[in-house]
């Protein structure tokens, strides 16, 4: 178990770039949950896989955003056209369908819109 | 849909004084619940969880916490704090059945004072 790992930790980028960030979950964890947390605040709930289907999104997620999780392992978030509303760390959380409901969370990838 | 309210977003208290971070959730069908702690620079870890059975739940760091359904909150505690439990703790809801998604509350800032 090495536990949940995101790439890049940290993201500078200009206002209108496009950034990816990359989620390797704990191998046999087939739920896969995207937050965003600001400074001060929980995380936010993005959107969750279960496998490679994506099951939820959530409503405040403009079009600018898109995961994926192609064969149900890794994810990437991907945000286009970048704001510096954006500005936020992205998190990375995973779990096993049969599990006590534990998430496992990453160290996370701080987005930082200049 | 589930919510989580977090009362206090500051608690400072004494080191080996007692606290108590409240959480209220909201949720018309049943629940497990959850608390998180974050350390600065640092991915969410678990505190500890109530999925059913008991109420009084004992978690990690001698921190404990009362699920009590008619008044639908999950107070965590601790009889005596340390100067290392300094950090933002986060409540979080997800539904027994249903949707996956866990929602988080804005998170009480723990200081703990010498």
């Amino acid at each position: 178990d090495t536990g949940v790992s995101q790439d890049p930790r940290h993201k500078i980028t200009k206002r209108g770039q496009n950034v990816t960030f990359r989620c390797d979950p704990i191998s046999e964890h087939n739920r896969l949950y995207w937050y965003r947390q600001t400074l001060g605040q929980g995380p936010e709930f993005l959107t969750y896989f279960q496998n490679e289907a994506q099951l939820e999104k959530s409503r405040l997620l403009s079009d600018r955003f898109s995961a994926e999780r192609p064969k149900g392992s890794f994810s990437t978030l991907e945000i286009q056209r970048t704001e510096q509303g954006d500005s936020a760390m992205y998190l990375c959380a995973s779990t096993a369908r049969e599990s006590t409901g534990e998430l496992f969370f990453g160290e996370g990838s701080r987005l930082t819109v200049l | 849909a589930q919510s989580v309210t977090q009362l206090d977003s500051q608690v400072p208290v004494f080191e080996e004084a007692p606290v108590e971070l409240r959480c209220n959730y909201s949720s018309s069908v049943s629940v497990y619940l959850f608390w998180y702690v974050q350390y600065p620079n640092q991915g969410l870890q678990l505190l500890l969880k109530y999925l059913s059975g008991s109420t009084l739940v004992k978690g990690i760091n001698g921190f404990e916490a009362e699920f009590n359904k008619s008044q639908t909150s999950f107070h965590l505690r601790k009889p005596s704090v340390h100067i290392s439990d300094t950090a933002e703790y986060f409540c979080a809801v997800t539904l027994t059945s249903g949707t996956y998604k866990y929602i988080f509350g804005t998170g009480t800032r723990l200081k703990v004072l010498a």
